[in-house]
C-alpha cells in the first residue's frame, strides 16, 4: 500500500512563528502535493512539485512556501504564521510526470493530515 | 484558471434513501476522479473517468461522466450509515497539466 506520512498531526504556533510541514511518501511517485481542507471550500491546491528540486505554484501560493530537496520528501513552510492559515494540511502523492502536457492526471494518495492552529 | 463546482453542499438522508452529488467544471477536462473522506479522515480515492458519456459501477455507488466531459455524478442506492462522509471530485485537463482541481465536496448525513 502507498503511504504518505505526514510528520505531526496537530499544532499550535503563534502568529509570526515559522513552521515547518514535513510529508514523506515510500512509493517512488513522481508528484507531491500540498492542499489546504477548510469548511466550504473543499482542498485548495498551495504548492506542487513534479520532480526533485521543481516547484510549482498551486491556486493559494501566498504566505507559503516549498522545498524539495529529496524525490520522497516535499515541506510546506509558513515563513510567518498567521491566523487565517489556522487550517487543516493535506500532503498528497501519485506517480507519472505531471510536467508534461497531455498528462492525465493519476490517482492522488493522501497522507492522515496536519491540524495547524495558529494563535 | 479551472474551476469546479460542485453542489449539494450538504445533504441528509433517511437511510435506505438515495443519494446524488453533481459536480460541474468551467472548463473540458480529461479525466475526472471522485474521492470519499470519512469523517476525521483523509481523502481516498473511489474511482476516474476517461471516455465522454462513461458510466461506472462499485456496488450501489454510479459515476457518470458527461457527453462533453465537464460534468460528472455520483449516485448511490440505498444509502447506509457506512456512506457517511465528503464526497470530493476532481478534475483535470485544459492548462492545468494534470494537477487536479477539487470541487467543494458534498457533506453526506445518513439518519438511522
Amino acid at each position: 500500500d502507498v503511504k504518505v506520512t505526514q510528520s505531526s498531526r496537530y499544532l499550535v504556533k503563534r502568529t509570526g512563528e515559522k513552521v515547518f510541514l514535513e510529508c514523506v511518501q515510500d512509493m517512488d511517485h513522481e508528484n507531491m502535493f500540498w492542499y489546504r481542507q477548510d469548511p466550504g471550500l473543499g482542498l485548495r491546491l498551495i504548492y506542487f512539485s513534479y520532480d526533485v528540486k521543481m516547484k510549482e505554484k498551486g491556486d493559494i501560493p501566498e504566505g507559503y512556501s516549498v522545498s524539495r530537496e529529496k524525490k520522497e520528501r516535499f515541506s510546506l513552510i509558513l515563513e510567518s504564521a498567521s491566523t487565517n492559515q489556522t487550517s487543516m494540511y493535506l500532503c498528497a502523492s501519485s506517480s507519472g510526470f505531471l510536467g508534461a502536457q497531455g498528462y492525465s492526471g493519476n490517482t492522488i494518495y493522501f497522507g492522515e493530515g496536519s491540524w495547524l492552529t495558529v494563535v | 484558471g479551472q474551476q469546479v463546482m460542485q453542489i449539494p453542499q450538504y445533504q441528509h438522508v433517511q437511510e435506505g434513501e438515495d443519494f446524488t452529488t453533481y459536480c460541474n467544471s468551467s472548463t473540458t477536462l480529461s479525466n475526472i476522479q471522485w474521492y470519499k473522506q470519512r469523517p476525521g479522515g483523509h481523502p481516498v480515492f473511489l474511482i476516474q473517468l476517461v471516455k465522454s458519456g462513461e458510466v461506472k459501477k462499485q456496488k450501489r455507488l454510479t459515476f457518470q461522466f458527461g457527453e462533453a466531459k465537464k460534468n460528472s455524478s455520483l449516485h448511490i442506492t440505498a444509502t447506509q450509515t457506512t456512506d457517511v462522509g465528503t464526497y470530493f471530485c476532481a478534475g483535470a485537463g485544459g492548462t492545468s497539466y494534470g494537477k487536479l482541481t477539487f470541487g467543494q465536496g458534498t457533506i453526506l448525513t445518513v439518519h438511522p
